[in-house]
């Protein structure tokens, strides 16, 4: 089964409104976990670094301001897009590391569609 | 920065073999894992290598030279479900990883 989880898998949003996701590692504590996003045909990009307790790690050229992460525990990160755009319309996933790190999960994914 | 290579797309015949190759210039380098993805699907984890050398776990094998930045997924007796994007993942830095663009192999009757 899954260990790590998302949700909702698929959400559809007005343009201007604000659309949180759920990252939860199952069954392991994740003090790090990281958000990516996938445009059609394209590869994983990553957007940011989800630190438990600490202010998220954003890479360049991603809004920190638009894309709200908070790590409240150590078992759940949330990406908020905030004033949702089309052009966020995107395949949205996280991942986190094993207690050891030589396995990293993915959730399942969460497809944003703003219209 | 980082760049990662690797094939856009293969087109092998089932119960064939396909390499899929992935060369890497990374600035940090901890190990190299490649994950299977179907369209529409979040990735799984096929294999990670840190170490020089081949690793097999039954039809897929995976090969690591860290001195020539050069790994390859080698998929053995191809099934019509292993077409997917197979991506090639840098671990560049703690849990960090750069991903290649991604290879989409197509499996034919």
């Amino acid at each position: 089964g899954a260990v790590v989880s998302q949700h909702p898998s698929w959400v559809i949003c007005k343009s201007g409104t604000s659309v949180k996701i759920e990252c939860r590692s199952l069954d392991f504590q994740a003090t790090t976990m990281f958000w990516y996003r996938q445009f059609p045909k394209q590869s994983l990009m990553l957007m940011a670094t989800s630190n438990e307790g600490s202010k998220a790690t954003y890479e360049q050229g991603v809004e920190k301001d638009k894309f709200l992460i908070n790590h409240a525990s150590l078992t759940l990160s949330t990406l908020t897009v905030t004033s949702a755009h089309p052009e966020d319309s995107s395949f949205y996933i996280c991942s986190a590391p094993d207690r050891v790190g030589n396995t990293i999960y993915f959730g399942e994914g969460s497809w944003l569609t703003v219209v | 920065g980082q760049n990662i290579d690797q094939p856009t797309e293969m087109t092998a015949t089932e119960g064939a073999i396909v390499q899929i190759n992935c060369t890497y210039q990374t600035s940090g380098f901890n190990g190299l894992f490649w994950y299977q993805q179907h369209a529409g699907e979040a990735p799984t984890f096929l294999s990670y290598n840190v170490l020089d050398g081949l690793e097999e776990k039954g039809r897929f094998s995976s090969f690591l030279s860290r001195s020539k930045g050069y790994s390859y997924l080698l998929l053995k007796e191809l099934q019509m479900k292993d077409s997917a994007s197979y991506l090639c993942a840098a671990r560049v830095n703690d849990y960090k990883l750069s991903f290649g663009a991604g290879t989409t192999v197509t499996v034919r009757a």
